[in-house]
């Protein structure tokens, strides 16, 4: 069965050190996303991306992230210079279509640790 | 702003036992509601609902909508230790774009 892949499973950066975490979403997918789940708290939106460009962003999403599909397969999130608050679980997901919504498929997330 | 409010947000029970978690929501344009099962890390999809009054049902699992309510429940009957985990609703409102929105979960323990 299809399924989102994330890596690296765990990354461990220093404080104001950058990120890159890979995501390959579902090949017939239009739709993705990431979010965060900080230890012990709720997951949360972080951003949409459609079409090759972001199609909705949260508070959290601030000039620090940036999401690009650099080809037809990854999709990555960059975290420019990482705080300790950036610690956390990060998921991807995507769904094939609106028309065709069921679920969104979630990775299995990358575990940051910023040191 | 969307709002999804799980409880309880801890439960433990023995197995065999049947549990009911709820989830209420507000929002300013449903589109569907979600519940999922995190054990270790990713969440895996449960249900959708997009009706009210419609059961679904997968096995032991079974979920109900009640938007007149804005609420929805999720049933395990004979519950097992491999039910243990977090399960967590999830909002899908307006936009084109299909976020969700969770709740903060509840954590059910099933001890044997």
């Amino acid at each position: 069965e299809p399924e989102v892949t994330q890596t690296p499973s765990h990354q461990v950066t220093q404080m104001g050190q950058e990120v890159i975490l890979r995501c390959v979403p579902i090949s017939n997918h239009l739709y993705f996303y990431w979010y965060r789940q900080i230890l012990g708290q709720k997951v949360e939106f972080l951003v949409s991306f459609y079409n090759n460009e972001i199609s909705e962003k949260s508070e959290i999403f601030d000039d620090q992230f940036s999401v690009e599909r650099p080809d037809g397969s990854n999709f990555t999130l960059k975290i420019r210079s990482t705080k300790l608050e950036d610690s956390a679980m990060y998921f991807c997901a995507s769904i094939p279509s609106v028309e065709y919504y069921n679920e969104q498929f979630f990775g299995p997330g990358t575990r940051l640790t910023v040191l | 702003e969307d709002k999804v409010v799980q409880s309880p947000l801890s439960l433990v029970v023995h197995e065999g036992d049947t549990v009911t978690l709820n989830c209420s929501y507000e929002v300013t344009n449903f589109r569907s509601l979600l519940w999922y099962k995190q054990e270790k890390k990713a969440p895996t999809f449960l249900f959708m609902l997009t009706s009210s009054g419609i059961e679904k049902k997968s096995g032991r699992l079974s979920s109900i909508l009640d938007k007149k309510e804005l609420s929805s429940i999720l049933n395990i009957t004979a519950t097992q230790t491999g039910d243990s985990a977090i399960y967590l609703c999830a909002l899908n409102s307006g936009g084109s774009n299909y976020k969700l929105t969770f709740g903060k979960g509840t954590l059910l323990t099933v001890n044997p």
